[in-house]
């Protein structure tokens, strides 16, 4: 039990460009989402939090106008980086909490790379 | 504020036992976790403890808590090639959110 799945695993986009990326809890529903971003041998910095029918709370220094973050089912929350720059290259990462315990499932990860 | 740490890398030999240590500041943490990351992919959540408890045993896992000093382990009995990966710790802080620790690297040679 308690999987959740990112979709695509890995893009590759032309500067400008808007990307859209999916993640899905399987087998549970889930309360709350969050979205990380990890860079190249570091931590995992946690982008937003993403709650099911409400709009998602940004952590300090995250641009939400750039990292548009929809949650729109109790299975299902989106995040579209638009008009991505190279620099927003990175490996995304999704959580998501069952509505009856603390625990973070992680998807598997998508990988970014703006050209 | 969180902060958690961890070593940024351990070697051990195939058949030995790991050890991977952490330390944290939310003293207010309810639970705190350990997961794995394998190239290139998400995040395995390998077990956790609540922090009323000062051991969790699961299979070849045994976590220590150490409230008081804020310390918690991993331990990790016969490490096997499969268990190279990279580690990290967590702790639970406010809307259920986790704090990490910058991931500890280990190498199991044969």
């Amino acid at each position: 039990g308690a999987v959740v799945s990112q979709h695509p695993s890995r893009v590759i986009c032309k500067s400008g460009t808007s990307v859209k990326i999916e993640c899905r809890s399987l087998d549970f529903q889930a309360t709350t989402m969050f979205w990380y971003r990890q860079f190249p041998k570091q931590s995992l910095m946690l982008m937003a939090t993403s709650n099911e029918g409400s709009k998602a709370t940004y952590e300090q220094g995250v641009e939400k106008d750039k990292f548009l973050i929809n949650h729109a089912s109790l299975t299902l929350s989106t995040l579209t980086v638009t008009s991505a720059h190279p620099e927003d290259s990175s490996f995304y990462i999704c959580s998501a909490r069952a509505d009856v315990s603390d625990t973070q499932y992680f998807g598997p990860g998508t990988r970014l790379t703006v050209l | 504020g969180e902060d958690v740490e961890q070593s940024l890398f351990l070697s051990v030999r195939e058949g030995d036992s790991s050890v991977i240590n952490c330390t944290y500041t939310d003293s207010s943490s309810t639970y705190l976790y350990w997961y794995k990351q394998e190239p290139g992919a998400g995040l395995q959540l390998l077990t956790y403890i609540f922090s009323n408890m000062d051991m969790k045993q699961d299979q070849r896992l045994t976590v220590l808590l150490n409230k008081k000093d804020k310390h918690l382990s991993l331990r990790i009995a016969d490490t096997q090639t499969g268990d190279s990966a990279i580690y990290f710790c967590a702790e639970s802080i406010s809307d259920y959110k986790l704090s990490f620790g910058a991931g500890t690297t280990v190498t199991v040679r044969a």
